[in-house]
């Protein structure tokens, strides 16, 4: 069955640190995969996507996304952690297995705490 | 351009109600889909509408839950009667061409007592 994992529930970081926030996929055939943050109040917004290409995708506000096949991971980076980056992170990848859907399999999400 | 947006924002109902969400999608996005987060677990697909026919509603989880998308504009989603496992955040997304990315609306927290 297809699958995304967030292993971490909260991840804490200090201002200024780098952060990383984990996604390990499970998938048949040529993974899509997709980041979102929640803001409180907010809806989901799209950060950035790896559909082919680079291993290494660059979205919004300053994050970065690895892609690393063998490790069936995609994990979120940024190199200098804002207080404004906290929120709930959401992994996403497409399904493969229903023709014409494109319908999303997301992860349990991971709430990002960017301390002063 | 204006985003995906939804109606109501919260709802809180007794169990046994009736509860009507609604969502505009993105004007000129074809494809709509609606996804709900449980009690801080994953967010769960629900259905699919390309304009307005169900592409694939393999994801709503009983008859008490019903799906419109009337003129392939805006679309409800109904639950009747709720049940208190049906609380939770109700969120709709669109996008242009399956294949492109989602927008996602704010979502509905519903709350059922």
């Amino acid at each position: 069955a297809q699958s995304v994992a967030q292993p971490e529930d909260q991840v804490n970081v200090a201002e200024g640190n780098p952060l990383t926030v984990k996604c390990t996929y499970s998938v048949s055939g040529n993974p899509y995969l997709f980041w979102y943050v929640q803001y409180p109040n907010r809806g989901l917004q799209f950060l950035l996507k790896y559909i082919t290409g680079d291993n290494l995708v660059k979205g919004s506000y300053g994050f970065e996304a690895e892609f690393n096949k063998s490790q069936t991971s995609f994990h979120l980076k940024k190199p200098s952690a804002l207080v404004s980056d906290s929120a709930l992170y959401f992994c996403a990848v497409r399904d493969t297995t229903t023709s014409g859907t494109y319908k999303y399999i997301f992860g349990t999400g991971t709430r990002l705490k960017v301390l002063a | 351009e204006a985003g995906v947006t939804q109606f109501p924002s919260h709802s809180v109902i007794e169990k046994g109600q009736t509860v009507t969400l609604r969502c505009d999608p993105i004007s000129g996005h074809d494809n709509l889909y609606w996804y709900r987060r449980v009690m801080g677990k994953e967010i769960k697909f629900l259905l699919h509408f390309v304009k307005e026919s169900k592409q694939d509603e393999s994801g709503m989880p009983n008859n008490r839950f019903l799906a419109e998308r009337t003129g392939g504009t805006y679309s409800t989603l109904k639950v009747q009667p709720a049940e208190l496992e049906d609380s939770g955040v109700y969120f709709c997304a669109s996008s242009q061409v399956p294949r492109n990315e989602q927008f996602f609306g704010p979502g509905t927290r519903l709350t059922v007592l």
